[in-house]
């Protein structure tokens, strides 16, 4: 079946360093989705990406949709305490989400 | 509170007792999911409701789990003769047709 994978599994930084999380898939990904998952909690919807090429920001956020529509990435700009969590992408396809791994930022003290 | 309701949020049983959780989704939405996660795993689909059919079911929900949307409006998931592996948060999950999913609290369901 279909499989998104998602690097790195970890990615510990300084505070007000960059972040980068990547999906990618040997299929053609129909509409890619990205959640973050506070530790204890669940799943929080921030953007969906659905044409070739997409680029959306939310602030400090960008995120992108490959052209081949086989990769997706998120970036963080100026890490900050409150971006702490795991960050997920997801194929929405046929009524359902394929996940990838997670990708957990963790800041280092 | 207009978001996706789940109830109980903790339920700890017996290996062999039945569970049922319970999913309030957001009223304007017809469409609802159950997942399933385990620790340091993304979410696993399990179902997909629109209205109150009942239009897709992953092979990872058994003979014993059972999910029914009556009326298109709350949604309930069973769990028949538990056991270990079960043991799980449960995320249930509505969308409207244009997507992007409002993830309830969930249920975190420990079996012993």
């Amino acid at each position: 079946g279909q499989q998104v994978m998602q690097i790195p599994q970890y990615q510990h930084v300084q505070e007000g360093e960059d972040f980068t999380t990547y999906c990618n898939s040997s299929t053609t990904l129909s509409n890619i989705q990205w959640y973050k998952q506070r530790p204890g909690g669940h799943p929080v919807f921030l953007i969906q990406l659905v044409k070739s090429g997409e680029v959306k920001k939310q602030k400090r956020l960008t995120f992108q949709f490959g052209e081949a529509k086989k990769n997706s990435s998120l970036h963080i700009t100026a890490t900050q305490t409150t971006d702490v969590g795991t960050y997920f992408c997801a194929d929405d396809s046929n009524y359902q989400l394929i996940w990838g791994a997670g990708t957990k930022l963790i800041i280092k003290p | 509170d207009t978001g996706v309701s789940q109830d109980p949020r903790h339920k700890i049983t017996k290996r062999g007792q039945n569970v049922t959780f319970r999913c309030d989704p957001i009223s304007e939405h017809n469409r609802l999911y159950w997942y399933r996660q385990t620790l340091g795993q993304g979410p696993e689909f399990l179902t997909y409701f629109q209205n109150e059919a009942q239009l897709e079911k992953s092979r990872l929900l058994s003979d014993r789990f059972s999910a029914e949307r009556p009326k298109g409006s709350f949604s309930t998931l069973e769990i028949q003769r538990t056991e270990q592996g079960d043991s799980a948060m449960y995320l249930c999950a509505s969308s409207p047709a244009e997507g992007g999913y409002t993830f309830g609290s969930g249920t975190r369901l420990t079996v012993v």
